[in-house]
């Protein structure tokens, strides 16, 4: 099984800053890793897909990168509807599973 | 407008079992393939099973493999996720979820979700 580590568990950033959110494979996932936004009462939205592809209407501040087994999500320059928490996500080939990392909660400084 | 709405949910005994559905609207439901993720009160997400668009390949996360059947009806535009043997550890809010091709980890669209609460 495939397991993913988030970094940091909690981010305290203020509006404007940048953010970097980590996610790392225990084994190469080559690119099949996606990132989600979660916020309270909220069900997730899609992000980035394929390591670095922005889903439909996803701001241009978002970006993925990464491939093997890091990943990282950049948030350019943060806005105050940014602050949640944030999942990656990976598949595996056998068995087949698509398992999410802890999360990564990103709080207003 | 996609939409999934789940159906099913409630509270049940250890060691019982109960069937989720989901019904499915405003895309090509055969097109794509169908996930299962389930979210404890506090916790992170979890997802728990998929199923490809003509049901010839499934996934369960190891939590769940031998207890949890997913199924789905193209005809009716419907997912099922049957749980037997269910553990207080099931406990969580149910989500439906539209995914991409079979290998995409791609999961564009959710449901509000159903509670299922193991108790005694």
């Amino acid at each position: 099984e495939i397991v993913l580590t988030q970094s940091p568990a909690t981010l305290s950033l203020s509006p404007g800053e940048r953010a970097t959110l980590s996610c790392r494979a225990s084994q190469s996932v080559s690119i099949y890793l996606a990132w989600y936004q979660q916020k309270p009462g909220q069900v997730p939205r899609l992000l980035i897909y394929d390591a670095s592809n922005r889903a439909t209407g996803i701001p241009a501040r978002f970006r993925g990168s990464g491939s093997g087994t890091d990943f990282t999500l950049t948030i350019s320059s943060l806005e105050p509807e940014d602050f949640a928490v944030y999942y990656c996500q990976q598949r595996s080939d056998w068995p087949p599973q698509y398992t999410f990392g802890q999360g990564t909660k990103l709080e207003i400084k | 407008e996609v939409q999934l709405v789940e159906s099913g949910g409630g509270l049940v005994q250890p060691g019982r079992s109960l069937r989720l559905s989901c019904a499915a609207s405003g895309f090509t439901f055969d097109d794509y393939a169908m996930h299962w993720v389930r979210q404890a009160p506090g916790k992170g997400l979890e997802w728990v099973s998929g199923i490809n668009w003509n049901s010839g390949r499934t996934g369960y996360a190891d939590s769940v493999t031998g207890r949890f059947t997913i199924s789905r009806d193209n005809a009716n535009n419907s997912l099922y996720l049957q749980m037997n043997s269910l553990r207080v550890g099931d406990t969580a809010l149910y989500h439906c979820v539209k995914g991409g091709f079979w290998d995409q980890v791609y999961f564009d669209s959710w449901g509000r979700g159903t509670q299922v609460t193991v108790s005694s």
